[in-house]
This record gives C-alpha cells, sequence and structure tokens, in this order.
C-alpha cells in the first residue's frame, strides 16, 4: 500500500463549478500537508499547506486536513480554465533524525469554459 | 528573486554520454533535492542536501552523483546515461528541512532523453 493515494483523474468540470482534491494517507505520523499546483511542463509550484486538522483558506481555494479519517482535500470555488492543471497533494513527518516527504501522484483537472 | 534555477532546460543525450544538471537559489534556503517525475510515478527523491556539506541518498540514487557546491548551489550528476534514465528532473530547495522547515520549492525542470 502506498502512503498517500491520490486519484490521477482526469478530471473535468465546467467552468464555475466547485472542484474536490482528495488524497488519503496511511501514516498517523505525517504532521505537514501541502497542495502543488503544476501546469504542463512546468515544475510543482506550492499552493497551501496546513499542519493542524481544520481548514485553511487562501482566495478560492481551501485546504481541508482530517487527521482522524487520514484524508485531505482541496477545494477550488468559482474554477477557472486557467485552474487547469495537475495538483498533486504532498505530506511530511519527522523520522530517524530528518523529516520525510511523500507526494502523492497527482490529480490531472481540465475546467471547461 | 528568481526562487530556484534549474539548467538545462532540454537535454538529449545518447547512452554512455555523461552530464551535470545544475540547480541554483537565491532564498538563502538551508536544504536542496533532486527529484525526478516520470508519468504515474510521481515525484521520487534522488539525492537531498540537508545543509551545506552534506548529501544523502533519497529513493531512487542508483546511477546519480551530487554535489552541494555551495549554499546556493546543488548539482546532479549522470556519470553513464541510460535510457531508463530518461525523465524530468527537479530541483527544489527548503529553508531547512533539519529543523523541520521543510516546505519546498521547485524549479521549472529540466527534460532529459537518453538515447
Amino acid at each position: 500500500q502506498k502512503e498517500v493515494e491520490q486519484d490521477p483523474g482526469p478530471l473535468s468540470v465546467p467552468e464555475g463549478a466547485i472542484v474536490s482534491l482528495n488524497c488519503t494517507y496511511s501514516n498517523s505520523a505525517f504532521q505537514y500537508f501541502m497542495w502543488y499546483r503544476q501546469y504542463s511542463r512546468k515544475g510543482p509550484e506550492l499552493l497551501m499547506y496546513t499542519y493542524s486538522s481544520g481548514n485553511k483558506e487562501d482566495g478560492r481555494f481551501t485546504a481541508q486536513v482530517d487527521k482522524s479519517s487520514k484524508y485531505i482535500s482541496l477545494f477550488i470555488r468559482d474554477s477557472q480554465p486557467s485552474d487547469s492543471a495537475t495538483y498533486l497533494c504532498a505530506m511530511s513527518y519527522y523520522t530517524s533524525g530528518t523529516y520525510k516527504y511523500i507526494f502523492g501522484t497527482g490529480t490531472r483537472l481540465k475546467v471547461l469554459a | 528573486n528568481a526562487g530556484v534555477t534549474q539548467t538545462p532546460k532540454f537535454q538529449v543525450l545518447k547512452t554512455g554520454q555523461s552530464m551535470t544538471l545544475q540547480c541554483a537559489q537565491d532564498m538563502n534556503h538551508n536544504s536542496m533535492y533532486w527529484y525526478r517525475q516520470d508519468p504515474g510515478m510521481g515525484l521520487r527523491l534522488i539525492y537531498y542536501s540537508a545543509s551545506e556539506g552534506t548529501t544523502d541518498k533519497g529513493e531512487v540514487p542508483n546511477g546519480y552523483n551530487v554535489s552541494r557546491l555551495n549554499k546556493r548551489e546543488f548539482s546532479l550528476r549522470l556519470e553513464s546515461a541510460a535510457p531508463s534514465q530518461t525523465s524530468v528532473y527537479f530541483c527544489a530547495s527548503s529553508e531547512d528541512r533539519d529543523r523541520g522547515r521543510d516546505i519546498q520549492y521547485f524549479g521549472a525542470g529540466t527534460r532529459l532523453s537518453v538515447l
């Protein structure tokens, strides 16, 4: 079983829709949770990060962490064609004297005009 | 601020050739990383440098070497390229891995093809 699971998609939605992107994880030691956006042929760009359970909002984006269910989500409100990209979740935890950083494989999102 | 800069952006090699991928960051970060990204595999860590003067193996280090030249620069070398090393390579940096300030920022990537 992978430590972090993410549906690869693609997920196609109409412009203006609310998008929900999700990751599940198996290791309860994860402490930090990140979401990256990666446009085609570009590097991953950090969107949001959070440490604790609960919600964190930044503009049209909301990151949600549920540690009890080992589940994280990224919500995009009023989605735009410019949001079309691959979204990667990432998580990290402290082990053996250092931090281990694990990425999901990414969900490809298409927002249709 | 440029952030994390990688050179070259594209490269084609023949099997057995060697090359060095360069990475520099201007964020005064202590920690730097090299990843490869392959379809369906996600980002896999090749090597990292928690701080200047240290390097450690990641998940897929075989066939690669690294050098932390100074605080800003971290290079990745392929001594004898193989077709299995065809991939997109990303360099990243974070403030300080060993103190938990490990949010990573990425460069634009190098697309490498080995024929």
